[in-house]
């Protein structure tokens, strides 16, 4: 597709439920990158994906996060035992290559309340 | 480690006036990019310009352009003539040359007013 595709856009979980959040990265971009941005502030960075191998997970809070983009399949992203402080605005973005230079191009983000 | 400050919480400007939001990074790394980013508030991430490292002359994009002084490592974003529209958060974020993910600033609130 010619946009990054985020699902569900909205999800509420109670805490300690499970949250699972799905992206499909624009066609023909081989990186993506997930990113957690809570009360519209701060991006923090999660992980990110060179096809289906992860390339950089410095950012996953390992206990209870997990990512995997497999082939053919949407990205997803599965927090585990869900936290209050996981509600927040998960984005996905993908690039076409692995230069400085190219585009990050973002989803419109999946919106996590657990409550 | 990569550094991306913005020093402006928030600023305000009158529509059809030019404002700038400041932008300074901190990296040692030659080559890199530099990213401005728009965040209304329905709150999706709207790419707006980008200057590259190795770039001589300072990026464009229609209102935007970027004023990139290399030696004092800033990277600030001009937008001409306001509008309404203008009216969000802006992100500076940059890309290190063979390191993927972008390191975000914190982000400045604009407002434009009437």
């Amino acid at each position: 597709g010619e946009e990054v595709a985020q699902t569900p856009k909205h999800l509420v979980r109670g805490e300690g439920q499970k949250a699972k959040l799905y992206c499909a990265p624009i066609k023909g971009h081989s990186y993506v990158f997930w990113y957690q941005q809570v009360l519209k502030n701060e991006f923090k960075f999660l992980i990110s994906f060179q096809n289906e191998n992860v390339f950089d997970e410095t950012g996953m809070p390992k206990e209870r996060f997990s990512a995997k983009c497999l082939p053919n399949s949407p990205c997803s992203l599965e927090i585990q035992a869900t936290k209050l402080e996981d509600s927040a605005v998960y984005f996905c973005a993908s690039s076409p290559e692995s230069k400085s230079g190219n585009t990050i191009y973002f989803g419109e983000g999946s919106w996590l309340t657990v409550v | 480690a990569q550094k991306i400050t913005q020093t402006q919480p928030g600023m305000f400007v009158q529509e059809k006036e030019a404002v700038t939001l400041d932008c300074t990074y901190d990296t040692s790394d030659p080559s890199y990019g530099l990213f401005w980013y728009k965040q209304p508030s329905s709150g999706e991430m709207i790419f707006l310009i980008y200057q590259g490292s190795y770039d001589q002359q300072n990026a464009t994009e229609g209102r935007y352009s970027l004023n990139f002084q290399k030696a004092r490592k800033s990277a600030n974003l001009v937008i001409s003539a306001s509008q309404l529209g203008d009216s969000a958060m802006y992100f500076c974020a940059q890309r290190r040359g063979g390191s993927e993910k972008l390191v975000f600033g914190k982000g400045t609130k604009l407002t434009v007013n009437p």
